[in-house]
């Protein structure tokens, strides 16, 4: 079965410093990778998402993802920092070849950016 | 477009008794799925439908879950007995495409259901 670890449950940062959010999957096949964020008191909105091609993702405001596959990772990054990104960062992924779409979440990193 | 609506967004009830969450999926997205939320084990699928028809429901806990959806536009979620442990905050969401190009579609997360369970 398919699995998503996030090692940081919890990550404090200043303004302006820069973010990477480690994420791993367990899953020998082709994947679909997401991440998603949830700001407080809202509802899941999607970052970014990879399904084939350059592994480097682009996402929204300002978010990155990239995609290696020999490490099963997908970790998001950030260069700098807003306090607006204070949320909490769900990865996820689905086996590309179940034909329905089953996402595994990981349990979340909750991260904290301080003025 | 109004999005996943869920309702209600709050719930505090006593355990034992039955509780039913509500959603209506965006028009035209042919997925539907159930997630629940707590701290200790993140975000779990309960179950999803595909063009009404329950997929998987592996997710479920227990015989006290059920869900269904009856039409396109509205599912349910109910547990029968509660229990103080079923505490959490249950996310419908839904997502477009077919059958066989659904697994790339992002899915659109309503904006929760909390439950309390006292």
């Amino acid at each position: 079965a398919q699995s998503v670890s996030q090692h940081n449950h919890h990550v404090i940062l200043s303004e302006a410093a820069s973010l990477e959010l480690g994420c791993n999957y367990s899953y020998g096949g082709t994947v679909n990778l997401f991440w998603y964020v949830q700001y407080p008191g809202q509802h899941l909105q999607l970052l970014l998402k990879y399904f084939s091609g350059d592994p480097l993702v682009k996402g929204i405001k300002g978010f990155e993802a990239e995609f290696i596959k020999s490490k099963f990772s997908f970790n998001l990054r950030k260069p700098s920092v807003q306090w607006s990104d204070t949320a909490e960062y769900f990865c996820a992924v689905n086996a590309g070849n179940t034909g329905f779409q089953k996402l595994v979440f990981g349990t979340g990193t909750r991260l904290l950016v301080s003025p | 477009d109004a999005g996943v609506i869920q309702s209600p967004r709050h719930e505090v009830t006593e355990m034992g008794q039955e509780v039913t969450l509500r959603c209506k999926p965006i028009s035209g997205h042919n997925s539907l799925f159930w997630y629940r939320q707590t701290m200790m084990r993140g975000l779990e699928l309960l179950i999803y439908f595909n063009n009404n028809v329950p997929i998987d429901d592996s997710g479920m806990p227990e015989d006290r879950f059920s869900a269904k959806m009856p039409n396109a536009s509205f599912s349910t979620l109910k547990i029968q007995p509660s229990e103080p442990r079923d505490s959490a905050v249950y996310f419908c969401a839904s997502s477009p495409g077919s059958q066989a190009n659904s697994y790339n579609s992002p899915l659109h997360f309503g904006n929760g259901t909390r439950l309390t369970v006292t």
